[in-house]
């Protein structure tokens, strides 16, 4: 079935260090993929988001994703960290239905950052 | 910026009890959506909504579970008798269309809590 993984449960990064969190997708054809951020206390906000053409995309509050198809990836990336980057990270794939779609997210990355 | 809503923020209820979480979507979204996330769990695609009908449902949304949009601003998902199982964090969201190029917008939830 398709779906995304996201292998790391907890990830802890000093502020102003980079960051990357991981997803891996398995799904038949080109997947449509989304990075959403939940802070504590808070929805769901859309970071990213990637449908086609190039495969580097940009997103709010300065991170960035990259799609290869050779590795099934889609991994979100900061150059540095700021301390309300704290956050659980929830990679998710567009799964289609007749009229819409529905999203398949992964188990979630929790980032804390350190001063 | 257009929000989801989501009241009440947090719901205690009764084992047994009938419960409504209330959302209203961004005012010209057509397609709705529940997920849910029981806590430490990942978040997991109830149901989604388009012309006054369900659009598709997961297994999770039994006949315990209904949703509805009683008037022209909200959409309500409504579990007749609520059981331990169902404590969880729910989710609205809406998209404006059904087109997976149309993200899906996230309210801040409800923690449902039940005794």
């Amino acid at each position: 079935a398709q779906s995304v993984t996201q292998p790391d449960i907890h990830i802890t990064v000093s502020e102003g260090a980079s960051l990357e969190l991981r997803c891996n997708y398995s799904y038949g054809a080109t997947p449509y993929l989304f990075w959403y951020v939940q802070s504590p206390g808070q929805g769901l906000q859309l970071l990213l988001k990637y449908f086609s053409g190039d495969t580097l995309v940009q997103g709010i509050k300065g991170f960035e994703a990259e799609f290869k198809r050779s590795q099934s990836s889609f991994n979100l990336r900061k150059p540095s960290v700021h301390w309300s980057d704290a956050a659980e990270y929830f990679c998710a794939v567009v799964l289609f239905g007749a009229n819409d779609y529905k999203l398949s997210f992964g188990a979630g990355t929790t980032v804390t950052v350190r001063a | 910026e257009p929000e989801v809503t989501q009241t009440p923020s947090h719901q205690v209820t009764q084992m047994g009890q009938e419960v409504i979480l209330r959302c209203v979507p961004i005012s010209n979204h057509l397609y709705f959506y529940w997920y849910r996330q029981i806590l430490g769990q990942k978040v997991e695609f109830l149901v989604s909504f388009y012309n006054n009908e369900i659009s598709e449902k997961s297994e999770i949304f039994d006949d315990q579970f209904s949703v509805e949009r009683p008037d022209g601003s909200n959409f309500t998902l409504k579990i007749r008798s609520t059981k331990l199982e169902d404590s969880a964090m729910y989710f609205c969201a809406s998209s404006e269309m059904g087109g997976s190029n149309q993200p899906q917008h996230f309210g801040d939830g409800t923690r449902l809590s039940i005794l």
